[in-house]
């Protein structure tokens, strides 16, 4: 159990274009989701946490108006890079809180989808 | 904000050694998870544990909340245990996971 899948696995754009990215968890409701962005031999960098029904929460110095995110239900979650760059390529991972596990939250990380903008 | 250093931050192994990857936080933690990113990407969750051991197989994992660190312990490593182990905690009152830097494992046959 606890699968989470991103799609597509793989994207790439020209430079000013704009590129969905779907995050759902498949055999578990997702009250929360979080979006990261991995530079390569990097740890995880946090952009967003997102909330089912409501706004999302951006880190400090991530653009809201670049990364929108889209929580439309307590399975899916989007992130829209709008207007491209080739300085958003990265690989951008989301990951899920389902169940609370012995009093805590386990979170659940897609495969990630690697954006190349060109 | 919270710290989270792991160490070493590189391992090289032969293939049935046995290692020893370590999790240092700077405050007290409601959560820890370990984390293998395979060299595909994907982070496969390996443990959750904010206090006391677990073990799975090859992998056993010992948090010491009071002393504020994580060990985990690989015996008998395979070439597929090679990519960068993570750990990552989480505060009281916090959804959000922090994360250390990492260890990049490598297990040569």
């Amino acid at each position: 159990g606890a699968v989470v899948s991103q799609h597509p696995s793989r994207v790439i754009c020209k430079s000013g274009t704009s590129v969905k990215i779907e995050c759902r968890s498949l055999d578990f409701q997702a009250t929360t989701m979080f979006w990261y962005r991995q530079f390569p031999k990097q740890s995880l960098m946090l952009m967003a946490t997102s909330n089912e029904g409501s706004k999302a929460t951006y880190e400090q110095g991530v653009e809201k108006d670049k990364f929108l995110i889209n929580h439309a239900s307590l399975t899916l979650s989007t992130l829209t890079v709008t207007s491209a760059h080739p300085e958003d390529s990265s690989f951008y991972i989301c990951s899920a809180i389902g169940v609370p596990t012995s009093g805590g939250y386990e979170q659940y990380f897609g495969p990630g989808t690697r954006l190349t903008v060109t | 904000g919270i710290q989270v250093e792991q160490s070493p931050p590189d391992l090289i192994l032969q293939e049935g050694a046995n290692s020893t990857l370590r999790c240092n936080f700077s405050d007290s933690v409601n959560n820890l998870q370990w984390f293998h990113q395979n060299p595909w990407g994907q982070l496969i969750n390996l443990f959750y544990i904010p206090s006391g051991t677990k073990q799975n197989g090859r992998l056993s994992a010992t948090t010491v909340a009071t002393e504020r660190y994580s060990l985990l312990y690989i015996s008998s490593s395979q070439t597929t245990d090679s990519g960068v182990y993570f750990c990552a905690v989480l505060r009281g009152g916090s959804e959000k996971l922090v994360f250390g830097k990492g260890t990049k494992l490598t297990v040569n046959p």
